[in-house]
């Protein structure tokens, strides 16, 4: 079954830092990607995503993530963190074997940004 | 962009009742929709797929009569808790899937948050 790692629960950055969340995939077929971020108590908002087009690929609020078949990752990066970014965040693929119907999730990171 | 609500946005109610959460496309038609449960501090969990006019199709592990699924019309489906229990509160999130747009993009209400007392 199609799977989908977080390294990292938690991930604490300084404002102003990069952010580097991580994302690996487990699929010898490139699936569909998906970042989505959740603030407490809300949905889920679709921040980017990957679908066989561009590696490189821009969202929302300055994130950024790259496509890396050979490593079978999808990282989400932004430059420089700013406090509203703290976040859960979650990564998510779209498996070709549900016709990309369906999602499945990662565990999830939270991201916690200090002054 | 594709608006999904859901309501209530909170509910808590007493062990051996039932609770209606309802999802709603609000400016497209949704021939899928999805279900997820989501556990503190947890992943979402898909529990199951609601499609307009016809049954829902379960996740393995999750009990069809337990957790009733309508898609009666293109922008509403709902989801009924049945003879709710303590281990039954959760967050409950729906997504809704925009057939014009590409990829099959979900797009997600805010969350239903359960308490069972």
């Amino acid at each position: 079954a199609q799977s989908v790692t977080q390294l990292g629960s938690h991930v604490s950055v300084s404002e102003g830092a990069l952010v580097l969340l991580r994302c690996n995939y487990s699929s010898s077929v490139p699936p569909y990607l998906f970042w989505y971020v959740q603030y407490p108590n809300q949905g889920l908002q679709l921040l980017l995503k990957y679908t066989s087009a561009a590696t490189l690929v821009k969202g929302i609020n300055g994130f950024e993530a790259e496509f890396k078949k050979s490593e079978t990752s999808f990282h989400l990066t932004k430059p420089s963190a700013h406090m509203s970014d703290a976040a859960e965040y979650f990564c998510a693929v779209s498996p070709m074997n549900t016709g990309f119907q369906k999602l499945v999730f990662g565990t999830g990171t939270r991201l916690l940004v200090s002054p | 962009g594709a608006v999904v609500s859901q309501h209530p946005s909170r509910v808590i109610c007493k062990s051996g009742t039932s609770v209606k959460i309802e999802c709603r496309s609000l400016d497209f038609q949704a021939t899928t929709m999805f279900w997820y449960r989501q556990f503190p501090k947890k992943s979402l969990m898909l529990m199951a797929t609601s499609n307009e006019g016809s049954k829902a199709t379960y996740e393995q592990g999750v009990e069809k009569d337990k957790f009733l699924i309508n898609h009666a019309s293109l922008t509403l489906s709902t989801l009924t808790v049945t003879s709710a229990h303590p281990e039954d509160s959760s967050f409950y999130i729906c997504s809704a899937r925009d057939p014009s747009s590409p990829y099959n993009e979900q797009f997600f209400g805010p969350g239903t948050r359960l308490t069972v007392l």
